[in-house]
């Protein structure tokens, strides 16, 4: 699976977007990009995934640039129960092992 | 709609002793992964299993770690005779799947003494 690279943290104010970076430049035309979080003592929450289209669910956007190189998680209006750890992830979409790196810590601030 | 559920989600062991873990997942989902997340640490994945078969182990110890996910009950990660470096949490995905994406439930953490 490709390695995606991840700012350490962030910083985003309550009621503003938060626009989480990450790249993959080694990824194959076969892997999906997928975000995960994880909120201190909770499990990874499954968040969005994607191949080359950008994506849209209740939770968050992804938009994935045309050479696949790199992408964006835009939560459009984070709140102070957005603070977590996000993953992004490049992976076969079947049936293999997520590989987590060390994620972006995401502080939300009121 | 229950999510992934881990039982126990505290669970303390006495080296040398056996722990057992236990994941139902979620409805209508075959396939199940297992991770660990050591202190400070990363999740790195263990196994992943669909109805009685093992499809990838590569991620488990060679030794005194098993899992199992029969036809009927929840997947068991066991660990016999376990040693201080076990101690860590131990989380449970599923999917409805195998191209679908994994749901996680919140884990057990497991400290040994």
């Amino acid at each position: 699976d490709a390695k995606t690279t991840q700012p350490t943290s962030m910083d985003c104010a309550e009621g503003r977007a938060a626009n989480l970076p990450c790249n993959h430049s080694t990824i194959s035309g076969n892997e999906y990009v997928y975000w995960y979080r994880q909120i201190h003592s909770q499990g990874p929450q499954y968040i969005i995934h994607g191949l080359k289209n950008n994506e849209t669910n209740e939770m968050a956007s992804l938009i994935i640039t045309e050479d696949r190189k790199s992408s964006t998680l835009i939560l459009p209006h984070a709140t102070l129960r957005d603070t977590a750890v996000y993953y992004c992830i490049a992976s076969r979409q079947a049936g293999t092992a997520l590989i987590f790196g060390k994620g972006t810590t995401l502080s939300v601030s009121s | 709609n229950a999510g992934v559920m881990q039982n126990p989600r505290h669970l303390v062991r006495r080296r040398g002793q056996e722990a057992r873990l236990r994941c139902s997942p979620m409805k209508g989902h075959s396939h199940v992964y297992w991770y660990r997340q050591l202190p400070e640490e990363g999740l790195k994945f263990m196994v992943y299993l669909q109805k009685e078969n093992i499809i990838d182990e590569s991620g488990m110890p060679k030794e005194r770690f098993s899992a199992e996910f029969p036809k009927e009950g929840p997947s068991i990660l066991r660990i016999q005779q376990v040693v201080r470096g076990d101690s860590a949490a131990y989380f449970c995905a599923s999917s409805q799947d195998y191209d679908q994406p994994q749901h996680f439930g919140d884990g057990t953490r497991l400290s040994i003494l």
